[in-house]
């Protein structure tokens, strides 16, 4: 079965820095697809990467996907405090009826 | 519009009590069910999903059980909670792209 390892496991960032989340699967990327969630509640949809070298961007938060090293990454420019949150990569897990879900990364970030 | 309810919110059981947790869908039909659990600060692990009444993929072999009595409800149960159980438990749903899942807001179970 695919996993989905992301690094760091957790990050402290100042407000205005920037930071990357990275997400490496253990087989072939076909899509893939990032979340955020904050503490406590469900899931919100980010974006969706489904080609190699593909990049999307939404307001400050940028991903890509690198096909070739079966990793995607997520890079947030100048974090704010709204940014705080679980940050979770997912694929498709089989079937088409189902994700297999990154290990997950909290970001805080600090006034 | 859709509306996804969980409920409890919250959950504090002891060690061997049963457990039922509900999850209602309104506003769409025959949708894709799924129940994860999310340990704390960590990702999602599925551990069950529906395809349609009475259709219940395991992922995860468990003391915990899933049904589907209606269409747009999914019942998580265990007859006997281990402390293991604990954690942050998320209810989904989606149609059409497996992707685009909405998720309820949760329910916080603490075995004791």
């Amino acid at each position: 079965s695919q996993e989905l390892e992301q690094s760091p496991q957790s990050l402290i960032v100042q407000e205005g820095k920037n930071l990357t989340i990275n997400c490496t699967s253990s087989k072939t990327l076909y899509g893939l697809y990032w979340y955020k969630q904050k503490y406590g509640e469900g899931l919100i949809f980010l974006m969706m990467l489904q080609k190699g070298g593909e990049e999307k961007s939404h307001e400050k938060i940028t991903a890509k996907l690198d096909e070739k090293k079966q990793q995607s990454s997520l890079h947030i420019t100048a974090s704010q405090p709204s940014h705080a949150g679980i940050y979770l990569c997912g694929a498709d897990g089989g079937g088409g009826n189902k994700l297999t879900f990154g290990t997950g990364t909290q970001l805080k970030v600090e006034l | 519009s859709q509306t996804i309810h969980q409920w409890p919110a919250t959950l504090v059981q002891p060690v061997g009590s049963p457990l039922s947790l509900e999850c209602t869908v309104e506003g769409t039909s025959n949708p894709n069910l799924y129940w994860y659990r999310q340990a704390a600060g960590r990702g999602l692990q599925l551990l069950f999903y529906s395809v349609g009444i009475g259709q219940i993929s395991s992922e995860v072999p468990q003391n915990l059980s899933a049904s589907r009595p209606q269409d747009r409800q999914f019942i998580l149960s265990s007859k006997k909670l281990l402390l293991s159980d604990s954690g942050f438990y998320l209810c989904a749903w989606s149609v059409g792209f497996v992707y685009e899942q909405y998720f309820g807001p949760g329910t916080r179970l603490t075995v004791t």
